[in-house]
């Protein structure tokens, strides 16, 4: 069946150092959007990502869109303890459907 | 800034029994989903709804499961016969779009329905 792979599953990462999540579906996406999700809080939306090979930044984070439309990633530069939650990316094919989302975990 | 809304926050109740979790979409949107999430794990879709019907479903979305918007403001999850592996958080999400191809789909998340079945 359809799937959508997040890697990696937790992260650990120093306050002002860089983070990466990556996103792999097995089929191809129309299209693909990123949601962050703080702890115990619901879904939010980041960013919508359509065209093949697209980059997109908002403030520190940076996502982009592979030329094959299966893959993304986001990428948070200097990250803040406000960066704490799990992002999910999230891939329409015929159904959405959701990564398993990267737990990002901030050490002071 | 508009918001979706949900309730009850929490819904505690006994295996067999029927639930109705509600939700009210932002007014303007045309487009409601139901997704769980079951502690610390992924999201999953359940069903999307559109023009009175259901769109899409997914493979959770069985017999036991019913979506209606009664009225022009609600729209609500029946679960008929609740089973323990029920027991999750229940979002609601709705949006201006559907999503499909390069149409812009931004959803918006309710705060949720967490729901425990003894």
């Amino acid at each position: 069946g359809q799937q959508v792979m997040q890697i990696p599953q937790y992260q650990h990462v120093q306050e002002g150092e860089d983070f990466t999540t990556y996103c792999n579906s097995s089929t191809t996406l129309s299209n693909i959007q990123w949601y962050k999700q703080r702890p115990g809080g619901h879904p939010v939306f980041l960013i919508q990502l359509v065209k093949s090979g697209e980059v997109k930044k908002q403030k520190r984070l940076t996502f982009q869109f592979g030329e094959a439309k299966k893959n993304s990633s986001l990428h948070i530069t200097a990250t803040q303890t406000t960066d704490v939650g799990t992002y999910f990316c999230a891939g329409p094919r015929d159904k959405i459907i959701f990564g398993k989302g990267t737990r990002l975990h901030i050490l002071p | 800034e508009p918001e979706v809304t949900q309730t009850p926050s929490h819904q505690v109740t006994q295996m067999g029994q029927e639930v109705i979790l509600r939700c009210v979409p932002i007014s303007n949107h045309l487009y409601f989903y139901w997704y769980r999430q079951i502690l610390g794990q992924k999201v999953e879709f359940l069903v999307s709804f559109y023009n009175n019907e259901i769109s899409e479903k997914s493979e959770i979305f069985d017999d036991q499961f019913s979506v209606e918007r009664p009225d022009g403001s609600n729209f609500t999850l029946k679960i008929r016969s609740t089973k323990l592996e029920d027991s999750a958080m229940y979002f609601c999400a709705s949006s201006v779009t559907s999503g499909r191809g390069s149409s812009y789909n931004e959803q918006f998340f309710g705060p949720g329905t967490r729901l425990t079945v003894l």
